[in-house]
């Protein structure tokens, strides 16, 4: 059955570390998002991608990079220049990228503290 | 500079009662509105939206209502279940560009027995 699938659920990041969140969907959707959560603090994008080999940085893309080889598939990367990493991290995907109105789905999400 | 504000953090509302949750706006561009629902340690889901050319949208036990001159939105459960104690979020986007969402931070809801 179609849905977003993010793993691992848990991520532990040591000092200086990068580490890679996966990302992929089977709903056949063009654009795909990602979303960073604080405690008490709504959603935050972090870079968005409407078509396959393009993306675009959203609000807070500092300290983080994107790829999107494949249309179902769009991991994030922590580089060690993103000073406060920890958070809930959130994937999405929508069917339309420009229509404006088109429902973004979410994915589990996945947990990223710092050791 | 949030442009999408949810004011009240958390909300207790007896079984069967109605939950009235509101979001105010800042940015007269948006036109585009929804509402998605929250468990713990999970991804939101989507529950309702409304278009700036509508002022009510309603489905099942959910309405959303819409004041363009108040910049002001509200989601009305009836009658309120357990099940439904969550956060509950707003979003608000702009027609065109990219489907980039703005949220709000959120509203939690405990509903009691």
């Amino acid at each position: 059955d179609g849905g977003i699938t993010q793993s691992p659920k848990y991520l532990f990041r040591k000092e200086g570390q990068n580490v890679t969140l996966s990302c992929e969907q089977n709903l056949n959707h063009d654009a795909m998002y990602w979303y960073r959560q604080d405690p008490g603090q709504g959603l935050r994008l972090i870079y968005y991608s409407q078509i396959v080999n393009d993306f675009q940085k959203g609000d807070i893309a500092e300290g983080y990079s994107v790829s999107r080889e494949k249309k179902e598939s769009f991991p994030l990367t922590v580089t060690s220049a993103q000073k406060n990493p920890t958070a809930f991290y959130l994937c999405a995907s929508s069917r339309e990228p420009l229509a404006g109105t088109e429902t973004q789905y979410f994915g589990p999400g996945t947990r990223l503290l710092v050791l | 500079d949030q442009q999408v504000k949810q004011n009240s953090p958390s909300l207790s509302v007896q079984e069967g009662r109605i939950s009235i949750l509101n979001c105010d706006y800042t940015n007269s561009m948006f036109d585009y509105f929804l509402w998605y629902k929250k468990y713990p340690a999970e991804g939101p889901t989507f529950l309702i939206s409304i278009s700036s050319i509508k002022d009510k949208n309603e489905d099942g036990r959910f309405t959303v209502f819409l004041n363009k001159s108040a910049k002001h939105l509200s989601l009305h459960i009836v009658p309120s279940q357990p099940g439904d104690s969550a956060v509950y979020f707003c979003a608000a986007s702009v027609y065109g560009t990219a489907s980039k969402l703005t949220f709000g931070t959120g509203t939690r809801l405990q509903v009691t027995l």
